[in-house]
């Protein structure tokens, strides 16, 4: 069956550290998004792509970066973790032209000490 | 721009009772209206959607009726079981916002046996 995963699960860093979260979609979906959750906020957008070689800016995309080299994964980074970029991060596809359904990964809880 | 204000949570019901969550929005065009359902530890997963005015979308159970004239998409259940406890989304995407899902802040709902 197609899926969407993201690796780690959990993962705990430090300030000033670079970290990189995986995702990897098996549907050969176009659009790839990365959210982040947090209390009060509900989720927030942090950069999307709509194929490969193509990024955007979400409304949260400072302190972070994608690259998309290929259809399946969208991996991405901060630069150097922040206390404020602890949070739970979801991945997100969806087909080119049925932009509605997204569909998502599990999520990786990111810790920043 | 656009936005979707969803009733503040969390909300407590007993096994058997009516539920409504209450979600208005603000978008240019017209926009698709989802309800999206993430169980504990889990990624977000679509529970209904809407495309057009007066559709209702339904699912498991619980229905949302599309409303162009108070700009509402509530979330109704009849008779809520236990292993409806989850954080409900509603979010939207308009024409003008190239994919991109607007999400509420979630309501997270908890059933009692």
């Amino acid at each position: 069956d197609a899926e969407i995963t993201q690796s780690p699960r959990h993962k705990i860093t430090e300030t000033g550290r670079q970290v990189t979260l995986a995702c990897h979609q098996t549907w050969n979906h176009n659009n790839m998004f990365w959210y982040r959750q947090d209390l009060g906020h509900g989720l927030r957008l942090i950069h999307y792509s709509y194929g490969v070689q193509d990024t955007n800016k979400g409304e949260v995309s400072d302190g972070y970066s994608v690259s998309r080299s290929n259809t399946e994964d969208l991996p991405l980074t901060l630069e150097s973790a922040a206390s404020s970029q602890t949070s739970v991060y979801f991945c997100a596809s969806s087909e080119q032209g049925k932009s509605e359904t997204q569909y998502f990964g599990p999520g990786t809880r990111l810790l920043v000490l | 721009g656009n936005s979707v204000t969803q009733m503040e949570g969390p909300v407590t019901l007993s096994e058997e009772a009516f539920l409504t969550i209450n979600c208005t929005y603000t978008a240019t065009g017209y926009p698709s209206l989802f309800w999206y359902v993430q169980y504990p530890g889990e990624g977000l997963q679509l529970l209904l959607k809407a495309t057009k005015a007066d559709d209702k979308g339904s699912n498991k159970g619980f229905e949302a009726t599309y409303r162009k004239e108070t700009t509402s998409f509530h979330l109704e259940k009849g008779s809520v079981q236990v292993s409806d406890s989850a954080v409900y989304f509603c979010a939207l995407v308009s024409g003008g916002s190239n994919y991109k899902l607007t999400f509420g802040k979630g309501t997270l709902l908890t059933v009692n046996p």
